[in-house]
């Protein structure tokens, strides 16, 4: 069963828009991290925003912020007032930390075009 | 300042070249990690260094060896490559392994193996 599900393989947006990207996870234990990644065309990952499973509050980045239900088992990042810069894959991660070896398993991504 | 520098940016070889792919952070990070990606696809972890010691190699073909010499170096030597290890290679560091710190990712290198 897959650890980590994007159900949007793509997404078109209009600019200024607010954009929720979709994340939903399974695991067993009770210690988790849940990370979020962008990756322009040009390759690189850059690292957005990260929640720990015993955060009380949604955490927040600038005009990133993740809408965490933990008992639904979701990690949306929402994306306020989009600019075009963000057209970029957006990869959700989770870090299980029972697994000893503390290994990120990554979900398919979403690509997100804004429009102008 | 958080950045992971990666050379060389693209890189063509032949299948009976050698090459080395070269990652460098000034974080004081303590982990260092290699990953592949193919087009389209999340990145797949190759391996982990940790203190300087390989941690994690995730069953990875002997063509491909990494060299920590340093804390802040890390090194991927490549012979012997084949067509299908065409990819997107991304090194990454995190402050500490153990802790699941978030990691942060270099600008890759985009091989091509001909």
């Amino acid at each position: 069963a897959q650890k980590i599900t994007q159900t949007q393989p793509g997404m078109f947006v209009q600019e200024k828009e607010a954009v929720t990207l979709d994340c939903t996870y399974d695991t067993s234990d009770p210690s988790y991290g849940l990370f979020w990644y962008k990756q322009p065309s040009s390759g690189e990952m850059i690292f957005l925003i990260y929640q720990g499973s015993y955060d009380q509050q949604n955490a927040t980045e600038g005009r990133y912020s993740l809408n965490f239900q933990k008992a639904r088992k979701s990690a949306n990042l929402v994306i306020s007032a989009s600019q075009l810069g963000d057209s970029a894959m957006y990869f959700c991660a989770m870090r299980e930390d029972m697994d000893s070896n503390y290994q990120l398993i990554w979900g398919a991504g979403t690509k997100l075009i804004i429009k102008p | 300042d958080t950045e992971v520098t990666q050379t060389p940016k693209h890189l063509v070889m032949g299948m009976t070249n050698k090459k080395s792919l070269k990652c460098e952070q000034h974080m004081g990070h303590r982990a260092m990690y290699w990953y592949k990606q193919k087009a389209k696809k999340p990145p797949e972890l190759m391996f982990v260094y940790s203190y300087e010691k390989l941690s994690i190699n995730e069953s990875v073909p002997s063509r491909f060896s990494p060299e920590c010499p340093n804390s802040s170096l890390l090194n991927l030597h490549l012979h012997a490559l084949q067509p299908e290890d065409s990819a997107l290679y991304l090194c990454a560091s995190s402050q500490d392994y153990s802790s699941g710190d978030e990691q942060y990712f270099g600008p890759g290198t985009r091989l091509t193996v001909t």
